[in-house]
């Protein structure tokens, strides 16, 4: 079964304002969890990630979240500009013997209003 | 070069037909992995291809055959598919030390009738 998912499967938000994108999960043995991007047309692209033993990681205009506490994970993009416009998926990697795959969540459409 | 190709990009089969979806990088990534995903869903997890060899089959039907030629090279041999198995089929590769760190192709929309 599908073990991340999403609080929200849509976000409107205004132009230069800030957006926070939620996850819930439930594999706690995950050592990473990552958030993607993934516009109209085109294949995911990696944003940020944060390991599982971190609380917040910073990156150019977006923060994660990490509480392991209620496994939650949260992804904000700072004054979001319409490029930002896109469906924001986190994922969790699956440990393999030699690479790791990822769980992704259900993802939430990200609409940046003018 | 931080890209990942994907031919073609569309693709109509029958379900008796037999054809294959290639993909390509050329960033020395050493981990290839093949995703499926249904329109509006999320991405899911098909094969993990790690140093040429397989390391993950996500217990994916045996109409789905995965091949890794060479480390740049990503091939899905496809036959007697069924029409549920229409989906956008995308590759992605990564580095050694950074898994979670995936570039995807633009996928190959496979319709099947």
């Amino acid at each position: 079964g599908e073990s991340v998912g999403l609080h929200l499967p849509t976000l409107s938000v205004q132009e230069g304002d800030n957006s926070i994108i939620n996850c819930a999960y439930s594999n706690s043995a995950s050592d990473y969890f990552i958030w993607y991007k993934q516009e109209s047309g085109k294949g995911p692209q990696f944003i940020i990630d944060i390991r599982s033993n971190m609380d917040k990681r910073q990156g150019q205009r977006v923060t994660v979240l990490l509480n392991k506490t209620v496994k939650h994970l949260s992804l904000q993009i700072a004054a979001t500009q319409p490029g930002d416009s896109a469906v924001y998926f986190c994922a969790e990697n699956i440990p393999g013997g030699g690479a790791d795959g990822l769980t992704f969540g259900k993802g939430t459409h990200l609409i940046i209003q003018p | 070069d931080t890209e990942v190709t994907q031919t073609p990009k569309h693709l109509v089969m029958g379900m008796t037909n037999k054809k294959s979806l290639k993909c390509e990088q050329h960033m020395g990534h050493r981990a290839m992995y093949w995703y499926k995903q249904k329109a509006k869903k999320p991405p899911e997890l098909m094969f993990v291809y790690s140093y040429e060899k397989l390391s993950i089959n996500e217990s994916v039907p045996s109409r789905f055959s995965p091949e890794c030629p060479n480390s740049s090279l990503l091939n899905l041999h496809l036959h007697a598919l069924q029409p549920e198995d229409s989906a956008l089929y995308l590759c992605a590769s990564s580095q050694g030390t950074t898994y979670y760190e995936q570039y995807f192709g633009p996928g190959t929309r496979l319709t099947v009738t």
